[in-house]
């Protein structure tokens, strides 16, 4: 079975900073991995997604997430936050894709507050 | 058309009423999802149609009632719920074959008194 460990469940920044959220799955076969973020009010929207290939994956709005198999990874990063990020993002694990009966794992979540 | 509309976007009812959520797309997707979210909780997976047939049933209480009456439209008919059931509901829809990524609605706010 598919599992998501979200380590922070609370991330503040300051405006302008670094940040990175951190994420650790388990699988027992290949997976496919991905970051969701929802404002506040609003449905999830896909950041982005690592499905093979190269391993530093980049997203919309300035985000990247590297996987990294040793370790069972996947972290997000953005080198310079703004306040529009704040929001909870969410890690997500699929272990196939091919058939109606896969289904999307999501982590717990974490709340990045970006403050001024 | 990139986007998944719900209707309504709140909701208020009784433990007795009847009411129904609708969740439409255009982007020709054959797999569709409705999923539950708690306060602070990710989303929790209740249903899943695949070419209109139900493919996953997440042991969902019979008083919710999924119902995809063609391609574009999936309904989740509500009856006799109970408060616990108050939350947001997801309707989201994906091409088959790409169960990771998927369009999310912006959600029903469900309020049960």
């Amino acid at each position: 079975a598919q599992s998501v460990t979200q380590l922070d469940s609370q991330v503040p920044v300051f405006e302008e900073a670094p940040v990175e959220l951190r994420c650790n799955y388990s699988s027992s076969v290949s997976v496919y991995l991905f970051w969701y973020v929802q404002y506040p009010n609003q449905g999830l929207q896909l950041l982005l997604k690592y499905l093979s290939g190269s391993t530093l994956v980049k997203g919309i709005n300035g985000f990247e997430a590297e996987f990294n198999k040793s370790q069972t990874s996947f972290h997000l990063r953005k080198p310079s936050v703004h306040i529009s990020d704040t929001a909870e993002y969410f890690c997500a694990v699929s272990e196939g894709s091919g058939g109606s009966n896969y289904k999307l794992t999501f982590g717990k979540g974490t709340l990045l507050t970006v403050n001024p | 058309d990139t986007e998944v509309t719900q209707t309504p976007k709140h909701l208020v009812m009784g433990m007795t009423n009847k009411k129904s959520l609708k969740c439409e797309q255009h982007m020709g997707h054959r797999a569709m999802y409705w999923y539950k979210q708690k306060a602070k909780k990710p989303p929790e997976l209740m249903f899943v149609y695949s070419y209109e047939k139900l493919s996953i049933n997440e042991s969902v209480p019979s008083r919710f009632s999924p119902e995809c009456p063609n391609s574009s439209l999936l309904n989740l008919h509500l009856h006799a719920l109970q408060p616990e059931d108050s939350a947001l509901y997801l309707c989201a829809s994906t091409e088959r074959g790409r169960v990771g990524e998927q369009f999310f609605g912006p959600g029903t706010r469900l309020t049960v008194l």
